[in-house]
């Protein structure tokens, strides 16, 4: 399918397990993000990739692991998950083109640690 | 760094009604302003932004914003609701030039009543 897609879309977990996010995108856009949305909170900034290889922090990093060997993927990773971030999760991409700053939202993944 | 501030967590309505939904922001740098829909248990979508130029920017379904760099804000308005709006919205802003991070707000939710 062409566009921006996350998998799982529902997880149930439980603390101190580990958890990978997916996130696959079919427009070769360079940058890609995540973030978690929360209540009262809105969406904050995990992580950001501008190329693969390239990643670095956002707003809330603690406790995530990302990683982008390849420019379509960019999986999130909570190595030992908390209730604290019990969160839905949302992957984007963005192109480079110009100074169009649109970025493109995959569905989400729901996350929920007990 | 930019911060965004949307001064209403809800606002419920009557069909047919105007709406307005407040956005202001703070950034010492010129920017890029965006409204993002949210429908339930979907991901986000851009309703519309500002890069440049006129002041005023309008949506394929209605809406419309406006930039206001004196008050430092960009509101959206509807002059007449339908059920079918009732979403939650978000208010970003990004670092005007090559800048590809988005600052969101807290978002607001509309709720339209028949």
């Amino acid at each position: 399918d062409a566009g921006i897609t996350q998998s799982p879309r529902y997880k149930i977990t439980e603390t101190g397990r580990q958890v990978t996010l997916m996130c696959h995108q079919t427009w070769s856009h360079s940058y890609m993000f995540w973030y978690r949305q929360d209540l009262g909170h809105g969406l904050r900034l995990i992580y950001y990739s501008a190329a693969a290889d390239i990643t670095d922090k956002g707003e809330v990093p603690d406790g995530y692991v990302v990683s982008r060997s390849k420019t379509e993927n960019f999986p999130l990773t909570l190595e030992s998950a908390t209730r604290s971030q019990t969160s839905v999760y949302f992957c984007a991409s963005r192109g480079t083109s110009g100074g169009n700053n649109e970025q493109f939202f995959g569905p989400g993944t729901r996350l929920t640690v007990l | 760094a930019q911060s965004v501030t949307q001064l209403d967590s809800q606002v419920p309505v009557f069909e047919e009604a105007p709406v307005e939904l407040r956005c202001n922001y703070s950034s010492s740098v010129s920017v890029y302003l965006f409204w993002y829909v949210q429908y339930p248990n979907q991901g986000l979508q851009l309703l519309l932004k500002y890069l440049s130029g006129s002041t005023l920017v309008e949506s394929i379904n209605g809406f419309e914003a406006e930039f206001n760099k004196s008050q430092t804000s960009f509101h959206l308005r509807k002059p007449s609701v339908h059920i079918s709006d009732t979403a939650e919205y978000f208010c970003a802003v990004s670092r005007g030039g090559s800048n590809y991070k988005l600052t969101f707000g807290k978002g607001t939710l509309l709720t339209v009543n028949p």
